[in-house]
């Protein structure tokens, strides 16, 4: 079946500008959490969300970074007044279920702030 | 504070020999253990995984060795080959929210 979609596979913004980063989540999964890689660097946690529940925005490094998921399925990262420090893989997953499940990634949004 | 801990951070290996890489990790609430498998350009895949009421899983070339009262856990990839370079994440996650908590990485080159 269909794995987690993420558009578009790459971005290149000057600094200062807003970007959009999409992602299509597997078909059926409540969980969907958005990470950050840096070049050479492990996962940085930025966002999740399960089900209709506040989502836990515990790791967004700033008040530039926001996150929404409409109607339980797509959910869109977005960074206001881009800096190069933001220039890294956005990685969303989703899984089926919270607690002890796998989650499946995307392919990820490489982002480029010149 | 890092909470999953793994090493080494590159291995190089040779066609048919045995890699391995370690994690250790500090909080003990942790009930997950989870290894991913990234190629460049793509994201991670979920290579095989084990919960702590077990010592060891495995599947085909791959092991994970748990030691709970250590807290470290380990992958193991027998007879190595060139398509396995890729680099390995370890990580571990807790609760309900499935809270997941990465490794650093290990990049592993696998030679001919």
């Amino acid at each position: 079946g269909a794995g987690v979609s993420q558009s578009p596979s790459n971005k290149v913004t000057e600094k200062g500008k807003d970007v959009e980063l999409r992602c299509d989540p597997i078909s059926g999964h409540t969980a969907l959490y958005w990470y950050r890689q840096s070049l050479g660097q492990g996962l940085e946690f930025l966002i999740y969300f399960q089900g209709n529940s506040a989502p836990d925005k515990s790791g967004l490094p700033s008040d530039r970074f926001s996150a929404e998921r409409t109607g339980g399925s797509v959910s869109t990262l977005t960074i206001q007044r881009t800096q190069q420090e933001d220039s890294a893989v956005y990685l969303c997953a989703s899984s089926s279920v919270s607690g002890n499940q796998p989650q499946h990634f995307g392919d990820g949004t490489r982002l480029s702030i010149l | 504070q890092q909470q999953v801990k793994q090493s080494p951070q590159s291995l190089i290996v040779q066609k048919g020999g045995i890699s391995i890489i370690n994690c250790a990790y500090e909080n003990t609430a942790f009930d997950y253990f989870p290894w991913y498998q990234q190629f460049p350009g793509k994201g991670p895949a979920l290579l095989i995984a084990i919960r702590p009421d077990v010592s060891e899983k495995k599947e085909g070339r791959f092991t994970i060795s748990f030691n709970k009262s250590a807290k470290q856990f380990s992958l193991h990839i027998m007879d190595s080959q060139p398509g396995d370079s890729a680099t390995y994440f370890c990580a571990a996650s807790m609760g309900e929210n499935n809270d997941m908590r990465f490794g650093a990485g290990t990049r592993l080159t696998v030679k001919p």
